[in-house]
């Protein structure tokens, strides 16, 4: 079984600025990984980064990157240099070994001008 | 290339009546997922079809709901009996492999009256 928890149910940041959103989980698999998805109100789900537990190295797509850390289950996302367009839902979920996906409650991120 | 697709985009029905959501996913993608996604929530997983079998059915919520992808492509998701509390949006993705990034159609929001 998979158990995936967002604490921040809302965050906001300034233009340019960083921020980080938290996400913790279980699990009883040994293969698995981890994922945050981002949904703005068209509501198409979009993949930003996913991580593959096995590996320690963390992941980076340009200007978002996570902090994976195995031992505590967590699994936070950082975003550089915000812009308006990232103003959108975002999902932690994490996948069994054959992509049975199970995702948190979302928090809301809101970038300002 | 094309994502994956799902028709309608929005359905209104009737309590007690029959409703079918079909989702096309990107060609050649063998694994194929059904999630459904009540307001201000997370997805949460339906059903999971590896070509044309039915390999995890444990989120169907009762008998209620079919799903059927019978040449291993188009999948039909079906609710016999709506009740009101059905209405959710009604997504599906596609993979490459079970292993695979999943991709996401736009959703089909459904509402039982």
């Amino acid at each position: 079984a998979q158990t995936v928890t967002q604490s921040q149910p809302e965050m906001s940041v300034q233009e340019a600025e960083t921020v980080t959103l938290s996400c913790t989980y279980d699990t009883s698999e040994n293969n698995y990984y981890l994922f945050w998805y981002k949904q703005p109100p068209s509501r198409q789900m979009i993949l930003v980064i996913r991580q593959e537990a096995y590996k320690q190295q963390n992941a980076t797509e340009n200007r978002f990157s996570v902090n994976f850390q195995k031992a505590a289950k967590s699994f936070s996302l950082k975003i550089s240099d915000s812009q308006l367009g990232d103003t959108a839902m975002y999902f932690c979920a994490s996948s069994t070994s054959y992509g049975k996906l199970t995702f948190g409650q979302g928090t809301i991120l809101t970038v300002h001008p | 290339g094309a994502g994956v697709s799902q028709t309608p985009s929005n359905k209104v029905t009737e309590k007690g009546k029959y409703v079918e959501l079909r989702c096309d996913p990107i060609s050649g993608h063998t694994a194929l997922y059904w999630y459904r996604q009540s307001l201000g929530q997370g997805p949460e997983f339906l059903i999971y079809f590896q070509g044309t079998g039915a390999a995890d059915d444990s989120g169907l919520p009762n008998d209620r709901f079919f799903a059927v992808r019978p040449e291993g492509s188009v999948s039909t998701l079906k609710i016999q009996r709506t009740e009101r509390g059905d209405s959710a949006v009604y997504l599906c993705a596609s993979s490459l492999t079970s292993q695979g990034t999943q991709y996401f159609g736009p959703g089909t929001r459904l509402l039982v009256l």
